[in-house]
C-alpha cells in the first residue's frame, strides 16, 4: 500500500521569504501523480500543484514549485515570496495512475501548518 | 454551481442517532469521493464512486457508515448510531475522471455528535 509522509507538523516564514515543505511517499508503482493541496480556515482543498511522476521536469506555478525527487521518492513544495494568504494546511497527496490501483482515489500525508509572520 | 456543493455546513447530532450529508458533485465529473478528516490529521477515505461500477467502499470505518449516488450524480453519506469518535469534518470531492484529473473539494460538512 502506498503511505505519503510530512515530517513537519508545523513550519513558520517571514512574508516575501522562502520556505520549503517536506513530503516523502512510499510506492512500487512506476507511473503515479503526485499534489500539494492547500486548505485554509475556510476548509476548502484547493489544489496548489501537480506533478505527473513520468515527467522529469518539476512542476511550477507561479510562486509554487516542486522539487520531485523519484529515485528517493521525495515531493518538496516551494514558496517564494511568501504572502500572508499563504498561511495554511499544506497536504501533500499521492494518485495511482493505474486503474485499479487505489481506485483512483488521493493518499494524503497528515499536514504542514504553515504560519507566516508579517 | 461552479463547484462542490455540501450540506449542511455544520450539524450537530446526540449520540445514536442516524445523520445523512449531502454532496452535489461538480456537473459532468464521474468521479466521486467522500473523505473524513478528523482534528488535526490529514484525509481518511472512505468511499469512491465512479461511473456506474460498484463503489469502491474499503475506506468505510464501520457498517454504521454507509453511502450512495443517485443518479451518477448527487451522493449522500449516512451514518447510523452516531458516536462521539465520528465527530469530523466529512469532505467530498469530484474529478472529470479517475486519475489525471485533479479532485475538486467542497468545503465539508463539520459533524458534532454530543
Amino acid at each position: 500500500a502506498q503511505t505519503v509522509t510530512q515530517s513537519q507538523p508545523e513550519m513558520s516564514v517571514q512574508e516575501a521569504e522562502t520556505v520549503t515543505l517536506s513530503c516523502t511517499y512510499d510506492t512500487s508503482e512506476s507511473d503515479y501523480y503526485l499534489f500539494w493541496y492547500k486548505q485554509p480556515p475556510s476548509r476548502q482543498m484547493i489544489l496548489v500543484i501537480r506533478q505527473e511522476a513520468y515527467k522529469q521536469q518539476n512542476a511550477t506555478e507561479n510562486r509554487f514549485s516542486v522539487n520531485f525527487q523519484k529515485a528517493a521518492k521525495s515531493f518538496s513544495l516551494k514558496i517564494s515570496d511568501s504572502q500572508l494568504g499563504d498561511a495554511a494546511m499544506y497536504f501533500c497527496a499521492y494518485r495511482s495512475a493505474f486503474y485499479g490501483g487505489s481506485q483512483g482515489n488521493l493518499i494524503f500525508g497528515k499536514g504542514t501548518k504553515l504560519s507566516v509572520k508579517p | 454551481g461552479a463547484g462542490v456543493s455540501q450540506s449542511p455546513s455544520n450539524k450537530v447530532t446526540e449520540k445514536g442517532k442516524d445523520v445523512e450529508l449531502r454532496c452535489d458533485p461538480i456537473s459532468g465529473h464521474t468521479a466521486l469521493y467522500w473523505y473524513r478528516q478528523s482534528l488535526g490529521q490529514g484525509l481518511e477515505f472512505l468511499i469512491y464512486f465512479q461511473g456506474n461500477s460498484a463503489p469502491d467502499k474499503s475506506g468505510l470505518p464501520s457498517d454504521r457508515f454507509s453511502a450512495e449516488r443517485t443518479g451518477g450524480s448527487v451522493s449522500t453519506l449516512t451514518i447510523q448510531r452516531t458516536q462521539q469518535e465520528d465527530s469530523a469534518v466529512y469532505l467530498c470531492a469530484s474529478s472529470a475522471d479517475w486519475n489525471n484529473s485533479p479532485l475538486h473539494f467542497g468545503n465539508g460538512t463539520r459533524l458534532t455528535v454530543t
